[in-house]
């Protein structure tokens, strides 16, 4: 499969640990937050979103917390698999376009 | 499959070549976004349409061009090109009001 990026951020963990994937935002007008999953050769695929005005929202094997205190926004998941290896980027969106803006991604590698 | 549908996946062409990217959207929505992802670099944002109008813009190459048709679907266009302009070429459709987006799979242009 073909990287995204050469200079990406690397999370290495083992199967079956749990993942925290970090993300700073930049405005702090944004009142929403999204993250996607980039598999090589693929389109971004959504995960998990939240809104400005919550702290954690949960999904399957996924959690997301935001701290807009110090514009920092994670991605937990639990129980990591190997089908996890993916590039995640952050987004956030603060007008009324609701146009995205990507963080830089973080390559999660994933090792049986 | 996001029901984002992007041609061609695959196009190389010469310096100096013009070039049209093409996406339909999922049905029914009526927002369609333009990012530019390269080797070295996060999807960067184009260009957004909302049922036909231009409604954002972003980082885009006054060489670069877009529309959106009657039909929803639109069309990059891409001239006078660069070998800094091979990237992966994604579009991105919407029609929630949250503003996350589904993304195709990416037309892959290499400049030679």
């Amino acid at each position: 499969g073909e990287s995204v990026g050469l200079h990406l951020p690397t999370l290495s963990v083992q199967e079956g640990d749990n993942s925290i994937i970090n993300c700073a935002y930049s405005n702090c007008a944004s009142d929403y937050f999204i993250w996607y999953k980039q598999e090589s050769g693929k389109g971004p695929q959504f995960i998990i979103d939240i809104r400005s005005n919550m702290d954690k929202r949960q999904g399957q094997r996924v959690t997301v917390l935001l701290n807009k205190t110090v514009k920092h926004l994670s991605l937990q998941i639990a129980a990591t698999q190997p089908g996890d290896s993916a590039v995640y980027f952050c987004a956030e969106n603060g007008g009324a376009t609701n146009k995205l803006i990507f963080g830089t991604g973080t390559l999660l590698a994933v090792q049986p | 499959d996001s029901g984002v549908t992007q041609t061609p996946k695959h196009l190389i062409t010469a310096t100096g070549q013009r070039v049209t990217l093409r996406c339909s959207p999922r049905s029914g929505d009526l927002s369609v976004y333009w990012y530019q992802q390269s080797l070295d670099q996060g999807l960067q944002f184009l260009i957004q349409y909302y049922n036909g109008e231009e409604r954002a813009k972003g980082n885009i190459l006054e060489r670069f061009s877009a529309q959106q048709f009657p039909d929803l679907h639109s069309e990059l266009n891409l001239s006078s090109l660069e070998l800094g302009d091979s990237a992966l070429y994604f579009c991105a459709s919407s029609g929630n009001m949250m503003g996350w987006a589904f993304f195709g799979q990416g037309t892959r242009l290499t400049v030679v």
